[in-house]
């Protein structure tokens, strides 16, 4: 089956650092993406990793383990506007073509 | 247009009613790709077109679901006789081809069965 875990809700402080983590399980993989989703709005994209390590984006990394099916999008410096839902999403190819499968998606509250 | 739009934005309608959702997709995109998303949860996905063919409907929960694509273009998507557990929102994301890297989204179009 496929199976993608990452935590519910988190609380940050402006200005801090903050880690969502993202394991998975699927049959086949071609990418993990990232992507933000605001209240009421269109997810947008963040960040896409297919192969292992770190990917830096200006205040947002993401970061890939294939062999342990993990990974984790790092956000610095944060601001007031970055409380959103932060989806972990997997492409696997089905049938010629590559599907993406979502994550519930985690709540990130940034306070002052 | 710039983006992926969809209409109408919001959709109440009364539970047996009939309801039809479109999706304007990115001009040139040629995947196209619909989703359904409930309150605290991830996109699940619906179904995906391919030019005018749908290449996987393998998400959509029933018989009461159907879409179409006919020009390769704009998509609806259909619910014929709505219940109350179809209220969701509807997201449509566009691609430039099925490999494509970058799926971008729509605003989605919120349905609400009474």
């Amino acid at each position: 089956g496929q199976n993608i875990d990452q935590p519910t809700e988190m609380t940050a402080t402006e200005g801090a650092i903050v880690q969502i983590n993202c394991t998975y399980q699927t049959s086949g993989f071609n990418g993990l993406f990232w992507y933000q989703q605001h209240a009421g709005e269109a997810p947008t994209f963040l960040s896409y990793n297919v192969l292992d390590g770190l990917e830096e984006k200006g205040r947002f990394s993401s970061f890939l383990s294939r062999s342990k099916g993990y990974s984790y999008l790092l956000l610095k410096e944060l601001q007031m506007k970055d409380s959103a839902s932060y989806l972990c999403a997997v492409r696997a190819p089905s049938g010629g073509y590559n599907k993406l499968i979502f994550g519930a998606g985690t709540r990130l509250a940034v306070h002052p | 247009g710039a983006g992926v739009s969809q209409t109408p934005s919001n959709k109440v309608t009364e539970k047996g009613k009939y309801v039809e959702l479109r999706c304007d997709p990115i001009s040139g995109h040629t995947a196209l790709y619909w989703y359904r998303q409930s309150l605290g949860q991830g996109p699940e996905f619906l179904i995906y077109f391919q030019g005018t063919g749908a290449a996987d409907d393998s998400g959509l929960p029933n018989d009461r679901f159907f879409a179409v694509r006919p020009e390769g273009s704009v998509s609806t998507l259909k619910i014929q006789r709505t219940e109350r557990g179809d209220s969701a929102v509807y997201l449509c994301a566009s691609s430039f081809n099925s490999m494509g890297n970058e799926q971008f989204f729509g605003p989605g179009t919120r349905l609400t069965v009474l």
